[in-house]
């Protein structure tokens, strides 16, 4: 167990919805990243917080916005879905300092 | 330009058959380089952390080591509950981390 959970572990939803993926990192940790992994894909970078903070885009669409809360915990929304928006979605924590990340569970998101 | 490149990208051995994974990088100033382990449809699970050339760290079958320019994962008398794929990564622009694309491996009995 990492200590970083993810919720839900599997969403189903239709073309066009809406959806929030929720993280709640490690404790201490104050960075959260989230990323998406499709089928067969590496994990692509989406984005950072720190302490509540936008720390760092990634390859992250319009159509996806995040944000963390005073609480540290963090979400992801994903707006107007696409089939191709179908992946795993991973949340990761961290310390300061560049220090290693532990991820959650994922979340299995599949649009249809 | 790419930050970080493993090899191969898949790698099947027999069980007890001994083999190295390659992580390569060329971010300057590293900050530390990660291993992790995935199984399918799982998170990704940390393995080591190395911070500088000549280091070297151990857990069970697996010890990864560190040069200027990679990191080798070597795999030692490997047995089936070792497939998975391997990812290395490393830290870049703060706190972002880049991850190479893996690989996979496989261990017949």
């Amino acid at each position: 167990d990492s200590g970083v959970t993810q919720t839900p572990k599997h969403l189903i939803t239709a073309t066009g919805q809406r959806v929030t993926l929720r993280c709640s990192p490690r404790s201490g940790d104050l960075s959260v990243y989230w990323y998406q992994q499709s089928l067969d894909q590496g994990l692509q970078f989406l984005i950072q917080y720190y302490n509540g903070e936008e720390r760092a885009k990634g390859n992250i669409l319009e159509r996806f916005s995040a944000q963390q809360f005073p609480d540290l915990h963090s979400e992801l929304n994903l707006s107007s879905l696409e089939l191709g928006d179908s992946a795993l979605y991973f949340c990761a924590s961290s310390g300061q300092g560049g220090t290693e990340a532990f991820f959650g569970q994922g979340t299995r998101l599949t649009v249809v | 330009e790419d930050q970080v490149t493993q090899s191969p990208e898949a790698l099947r051995l027999q069980e007890g058959e001994s083999s190295s994974l390659n992580c390569s990088y060329t971010v300057s100033g590293l900050r530390g380089l990660f291993w992790y382990r995935q199984d399918p449809g799982k998170g990704p699970e940390f393995l080591f952390t190395l911070y500088s050339a000549g280091e070297e760290k151990e857990k069970e079958r697996l010890k990864a080591t560190l040069t200027k320019k990679e990191s080798f994962l070597h795999i030692t008398a490997p047995k089936p509950e070792d497939s998975a794929t391997y990812l290395c990564a490393v830290p870049y622009t703060g706190n972002q981390f880049y991850f190479g694309t893996g690989t996979s491996l496989t261990v017949i009995p």
